[in-house]
């Protein structure tokens, strides 16, 4: 089936430690986000690539990092200088030129700090 | 970038009720979006609205839009259990590319 896929669904971290997010699709979509929602709170964007081997800040970039370097992997890494990344974390994708960018979302990471 | 707002926070409705939220924004905009999300789940896309359009409808959904208010409102008619879940609305600047979502209304439906 045809989707976006995020591993893995639950992830622990220590202090000091970098984790990675893995995101696939095979909606051979252009565009990838990586989304952070809080508890209650709404989406804000993280990273977002709109083609291989290029990619933006969003608003919310400080103590992240992400790579581009297949057209359907976008992982996110979660650095040590994340101070607060307790969070659920949401991979897109989207086809530019479909007429409205409808994005299409995975079924989320769940990172906790122990 | 601008996000849009979501009123209410919470809404609580018996089923078979109508469910009607609303979205505020502040600039212009291409479209406008709704999603739903249901708990520890991704969001699903539901409707997509042009800024030249004032109504929209898909199955039970209704969306309307006020350009001149800059505000969009999603109806759900004769709503069910099944309709519980977080609805999000999104918009895109003209020029931008990214998608801002607001911090979306949550809508328990009761048996």
């Amino acid at each position: 089936d045809g989707g976006i896929t995020q591993s893995p669904k639950y992830l622990f971290r220590k202090e000091g430690q970098n984790v990675t997010l893995s995101c696939e699709q095979n909606l051979n979509h252009d565009a990838m986000y990586w989304y952070r929602q809080d508890p209650g709170q709404g989406l804000r964007l993280i990273y977002y690539s709109q083609i291989v081997n290029d990619f933006q800040k969003g608003d919310i970039a400080e103590g992240y990092s992400v790579s581009r370097e297949k057209k359907e992997s976008f992982p996110l890494t979660v650095t040590s200088a994340q101070k607060n990344p307790t969070a659920f974390y949401l991979c897109a994708s989207s086809a530019p030129g479909n007429g409205g960018n409808t994005i299409y979302f995975g079924e989320g990471s769940w990172l906790t700090v122990v | 970038s601008q996000q849009g707002e979501e009123d209410p926070q919470a809404l609580s409705i018996q089923e078979g009720e109508n469910a009607t939220m609303n979205c505020s924004y502040k600039t212009s905009i291409n479209n406008l979006q709704w999603y739903r999300q249901n708990s520890g789940r991704g969001l699903v896309h539901l409707i997509l609205i042009r800024s030249n359009e004032r109504e929209k409808h898909s199955g039970r959904l209704r969306v309307t839009l006020d350009t001149s208010k800059k505000s969009s409102s999603l109806l759900i008619t004769a709503s069910r259990a099944a309709d519980t879940a977080s609805y999000f609305c999104a918009t895109r600047d003209p020029g931008d590319y990214k998608l801002s979502f607001g911090a979306g209304t949550t809508v328990t439906v009761r048996a």
